[in-house]
């Protein structure tokens, strides 16, 4: 089974802070997604990446930054911390042409105080 | 337009009954069609998919039914159980760019 490992389930951070949401996964997938899950909103994309070392924005990055150094990591960095950014935190990864076989991370819930 | 629309937001259904939800788009350059169930403290999974080019799959009491020419398409679970209670999305990925756009998602609850 393909895992996609966050590394935290829960976080708490105080505005102004840096924040960093860190994402494995183990089957060599070359496509990695961040999403943020939000009631009524559903799933926004805020970045992604289909290689190492490159990045694209997705719908919503304002606020964000992401750094994918190796291939199995994807991180998720709020370089500052606001309050607007208390959501869910979702990470994917995919193989494929068409985006199937999206594989998603339990979440990291952050709460931003 | 790179949306989904998805209704209802919520959803009660009785044991047995059937269970369906719905999600339009409006880019005629969307080209695969997954739906995926997420239970609570969990990430979102593949529920089932479709391809613009059939009009139903069906897996088990899931179903989904494609409508291209009105751009709509929908989740039907036959025999609601207790255990399909969850959230659904459906999604539809953009031609050529190996990315998924979800709808808004359904909260679907099966009384027992």
């Amino acid at each position: 089974d393909v895992k996609v490992t966050q590394s935290s389930r829960y976080l708490v951070k105080r505005t102004g802070e840096k924040v960093f949401l860190e994402c494995v996964q183990d089957m060599d997938h070359e496509n990695m997604f961040w999403y943020r899950q939000d009631p009524g909103l559903g799933l926004r994309l805020i970045y992604f990446s289909y290689d190492v070392k490159m990045k694209e924005k997705g719908d919503i990055p304002e606020g964000y930054s992401v750094s994918r150094e190796k291939k199995e990591r994807f991180s998720l960095i709020l370089e500052s911390a606001s309050t607007n950014q208390t959501s869910m935190y979702l990470c994917a990864s995919s193989f494929g042409p068409w985006g199937s076989g999206y594989t998603f991370g339990s979440g990291t819930r952050l709460t931003v105080v | 337009q790179q949306q989904v629309k998805q209704s209802p937001q919520s959803l009660i259904v009785q044991k047995g009954g059937i269970s369906i939800i719905n999600c339009a788009y409006e880019n005629t350059a969307f080209d695969y069609f997954p739906w995926y169930q997420q239970f609570p403290g969990k990430g979102p999974a593949l529920l089932i998919a479709i391809r613009p080019d059939v009009s139903e799959k069906k897996e088990g009491r899931f179903t989904i039914s494609f409508n291209k020419s009105a751009k709509q398409f929908s989740l039907h679970i036959m025999d609601s159980q207790p255990g399909d209670s969850a959230t659904y999305f459906c999604a539809a990925n953009i031609q050529g760019a190996q990315k998924l756009v979800f709808g808004q998602g359904t909260r679907l609850t099966i009384n027992p």
